[in-house]
Parts: C-alpha cells; structure tokens; sequence
C-alpha cells in the first residue's frame, strides 16, 4: 500500500497570504490527523477528521481550517500567515478501531516558511 | 488530562552500546502509548506501540519498550546502536479524553546521538 502523501512538500508565502495543504491518507484509512512542528512548541494536534466530520480540534486559532473530502483525502488552509506559522505541518491517517487505539500513520509533512 | 515527558532531550552512545530513551507518562484511563522516529527532514516512523496486551512491546529495527505501570514508565531500549539510529524519537500517548479520536500527544523529543 502506499504510505500518506502530502503535497506541497515545500511552501514560501509572505506575511498575511493564505495556503492550503493536501493529504492523501493511506487507502481504506478513514480518520485524518494533522500536527504543526516547531522547534520552540515540539509537535501539536491540529484537528481531526473522520468521515467528512470535524471530530476533535486543538487549541489554535480559527485562522486554521481544514476540510475532508469523500474519498478521505483532506486539507488544510490557514489564512493570514504570520511568521509564527513558519513550521512543518504533518497528516497522520489511520484505520478505525474500536477503543481509540488505532494506529496513526504519518506523511513526509509540508514545511511552509513565512516570510 | 493525559500527557507524557521524555527525561532526556539529548542522549549520547557509541555504536554497539546499548539505548535507552526514557519517557514517562500520565494517563487516567488505560493509555495507548507509541514510539515514533523522526530522521532529519523526514516525516514521523512508527516505531512500536502497547495497547494493553503484553508489556514488553518488540519493534522495528530492534527496538523494543516496556509498559510499567507502577513507574508510570514506557522507556525504550536496544541492545545495540546503529550509526542509522541517530535521530529524534517521540514518546506518544493516545488521548482518549477526546472520545476515542485521533489526538495523539507527543513528548518534546530525545535527540539520540550515536558515534563511531
């Protein structure tokens, strides 16, 4: 199977643009994840879809959106960069199971620079 | 609330000593806890995971992690160091606070160093 893909895999945007990122979960994978990595705050959860729903969300601001579309496929957008969104954002799919223990599978992630 | 803390942010060891990465977590429920590698530029691996079935976890490239939980403890181990196993590593829980969804909370990372 192929693993999850992430396109762009590099970005450069200016202060105040917008950007939308894509992933492509591994097939049959039905719930997609996405992190924000920074060096100074580590790895952090986004927001998680399943099945075209927004199941849970981190704490960052409404500036961070994302969708998921039927075949599972998702994006991300975040509008009105700031330098602070300089990071490499990652996608993580995984299968359904019962008792949240299921495995999540991450892409190669999108580094996105601001300038 | 459920999170985790790495000990080490940055181990050293020459190749062929043994590894041993250090995480402890804190969990209300019975926790899923995983070990994810990270080589520089490159997204995250799965390493290995416990999910309340044996406590001694065997993972790739031989690593391996036991759950204790009366330490509170998930460290990982290999007899071994390869000059390939320089990377970060991850010590991640699963937060089923959230209802079964996929929030994973990750530790700050352990740079592991292997020298010649």
């Amino acid at each position: 199977k192929a693993g999850v893909t992430q396109t762009p895999r590099y970005l450069i945007k200016t202060r105040g643009q917008q950007v939308t990122l894509s992933c492509s979960p591994i097939s049959g994978h039905r719930s997609v994840s996405w992190y924000q990595q920074t060096p100074g705050q580590g790895l952090q959860f986004l927001f998680e879809y399943f099945s075209e729903t927004q199941r849970n969300k981190g704490n960052f601001p409404g500036r961070f959106s994302g969708r998921q579309f039927s075949n599972s496929r998702s994006e991300m957008n975040v509008s009105t960069l700031e330098l602070g969104d300089s990071a490499l954002y990652l996608c993580a799919s995984s299968s359904p199971s019962t008792g949240g223990r299921e495995t999540q599978y991450f892409g190669p992630g999108t580094r996105l620079l601001v300038l | 609330a459920q999170s985790v803390t790495q000990l080490d942010s940055h181990v050293s060891v020459s190749e062929g000593t043994p590894v041993l990465l250090r995480c402890n977590y804190s969990s209300s429920y019975s926790p899923s806890l995983f070990w994810y590698v990270q080589h520089p530029n490159k997204g995250l691996q799965l390493l290995l995971k416990y999910t309340s079935a044996a406590t001694l976890v065997k993972g790739i490239n031989g690593f391996e992690a036991e759950f204790k939980k009366s330490e509170t403890s998930f460290h990982l181990t290999k007899p071994s160091a390869h000059m390939s196993d320089a990377a970060e590593y991850f010590c991640v829980v699963s937060d089923r606070n959230s209802g079964n969804t996929g929030k994973l909370i990750f530790g700050q990372g352990t740079t592991l160093q292997v020298k010649p």
